[in-house]
């Protein structure tokens, strides 16, 4: 079932592209960010993580990319794959002990 | 698999009624949170525990409340139940109190009030 919103932002990319998911934060005192996926009927799955004093990050064919200058946070995906389908989320924490989550992106991989 | 568990995953009630929730966290995770995800309002953080004692609170209702076991499972009670209340309930954990470490999700709790 919907987990998220009728009206998120959409992306859609055909399989092998890569695809770039967008986040502007609230708070240029945030210092902890974290992406998260939400497939379907599932909770949030920690993708990545980056904070305050780093620019960039690269895991396993993802990649996030902090400017704090304009507060942007973006997730990068390397040769998306039909399983990359989800609602994506990025999440900011402002040294407190919860984290804010934005609205989302939906991607959808075309074959 | 995050390592959450949450219970039940679905519950349908009617509008006035009692229900509770139930978490159990990772293994080693002190912290405890719980989160609401309805249709028009994403990811609304409604209140956190650490190690048994309430550590933050977000927009949780009166109706609405929490607490964490000496076994760290936790239970989230919601009470008058309104239409609105129609949601999906998350349970995370993390290692750290601070938020400083990432959240791990449960697959939640849908709960429908008619």
């Amino acid at each position: 079932g919907e987990s998220v919103g009728l009206h998120l932002p959409t992306l859609s990319v055909q399989e092998g592209d890569n695809s770039i998911i967008n986040c502007a934060y609230s708070n240029s005192a945030s210092d902890y960010f974290i992406w998260y996926k939400q497939e379907s009927g599932k909770g949030p799955q920690f993708i990545i993580d980056i904070r305050s004093n780093m620019d960039k990050r690269q895991g396993q064919r993802v990649t996030v990319l902090l400017n704090k200058t304009v507060k942007h946070l973006s997730l990068q995906i390397a040769a998306t794959q039909p399983g990359d389908s989800a609602v994506y989320f990025c999440a900011e924490n402002l040294n407190t002990d919860k984290l804010i989550f934005g609205t989302g992106t939906r991607l959808q991989v075309f074959p | 698999d995050s390592g959450v568990t949450q219970t039940p995953k679905h519950l349908i009630t009617a509008t006035g009624q009692r229900v509770t929730l139930r978490c159990s966290p990772r293994s080693g995770d002190l912290s405890v949170y719980w989160y609401q995800q309805s249709l028009d309002q994403g990811l609304q953080f409604l209140i956190q525990y650490y190690n048994g004692e309430e550590r933050a609170k977000g927009n949780i209702l009166e109706r609405f409340s929490a607490q964490q076991f000496p076994d760290l499972h936790s239970e989230l009670n919601l009470s008058s139940l309104e239409l609105g209340d129609s949601a999906l309930y998350f349970c995370a954990s993390s290692r750290r109190v601070d938020g400083s470490s990432p959240l791990h999700f449960g697959n939640g709790t849908r709960l429908t009030v008619t």
